[in-house]
């Protein structure tokens, strides 16, 4: 069983629908948990970064993070093209343990 | 946020050759700089841990003789990929954390092709 799951999709959505993108782990020791968007060949951009259980909001994106269930989400409201990339979650323990990733999920977003 | 600035992005080398790569941390410090591989469509695969000052660590089935790495301030680390070879094609990303924090901020990649 790998650390992280993520679908890889694809995820295809018409524009102005609200996306959920999913991950779940298994080590229960992670307490930091990220969202990156990589666009096709180009390096992972941070989107979202929280630390322990709870919400967090950043324009029309929303991360969820469920440590009782092991499972974090992102939200994207009104989503556009532009958004059509891949997302990909991480956590790390922290401390200087390493980060691991998801395979990460293609979006695309169908004006 | 922090800037993670990494070249070339991308280089074309014949087979036998060696290639560097730079990461440098452009508004930051960073004790620990880390290279990832990734393959067309897939996730990120760590190479090895890059230590300012001592050797980097490598990942398990990660020839470190092939693929030198040298973090020789806190501001840059360099990948180089030496006699590379045509499978050693793919884009090799760096990142680096500011000390303290745990989020990493990644470079724009480089895409190498080995012919």
């Amino acid at each position: 069983q790998k650390e992280v799951e993520q679908d890889p999709g694809p995820l295809s959505v018409p524009e102005g629908a609200i996306v959920s993108l999913n991950c779940t782990y298994s080590n229960s020791a992670f307490q930091y948990f990220m969202w990156y968007r990589q666009y096709s060949r180009k390096g992972p951009e941070l989107l979202m970064y929280t630390y322990s259980s709870g919400n967090k909001e950043d324009g029309r994106f929303t991360a969820q993070v469920d440590k009782s269930s092991k499972y974090i989400s992102l939200f994207i409201r009104d989503s556009q093209p532009s958004d059509s990339a891949t997302y990909l979650c991480a956590m790390s323990a922290g401390g200087g343990f390493k980060t691991i990733f998801g395979a990460g999920t293609r979006l695309f977003v169908k004006a | 946020g922090a800037v993670v600035s990494q070249h070339p992005s991308w280089v074309i080398c014949k087979s036998g050759t060696s290639v560097k790569i730079e990461c440098r941390s452009l508004d930051f410090q960073a004790t620990t700089m880390f290279w990832y591989r990734q393959f067309p469509k897939q996730s990120l695969m760590l190479m090895a841990t890059s230590n300012e000052g001592s050797k980097a660590t490598y990942e398990q089935g990660v020839e470190k003789d092939k693929f030198l790495i040298n973090h020789a301030s806190l501001t840059l680390s360099t990948l180089t990929v030496t006699s590379a070879h045509p499978e050693d094609s793919s884009f090799y990303i760096c990142s680096a954390s500011p000390a303290g924090n745990t989020e990493a901020f990644f470079g724009q990649g480089t895409r190498l092709t080995v012919v």
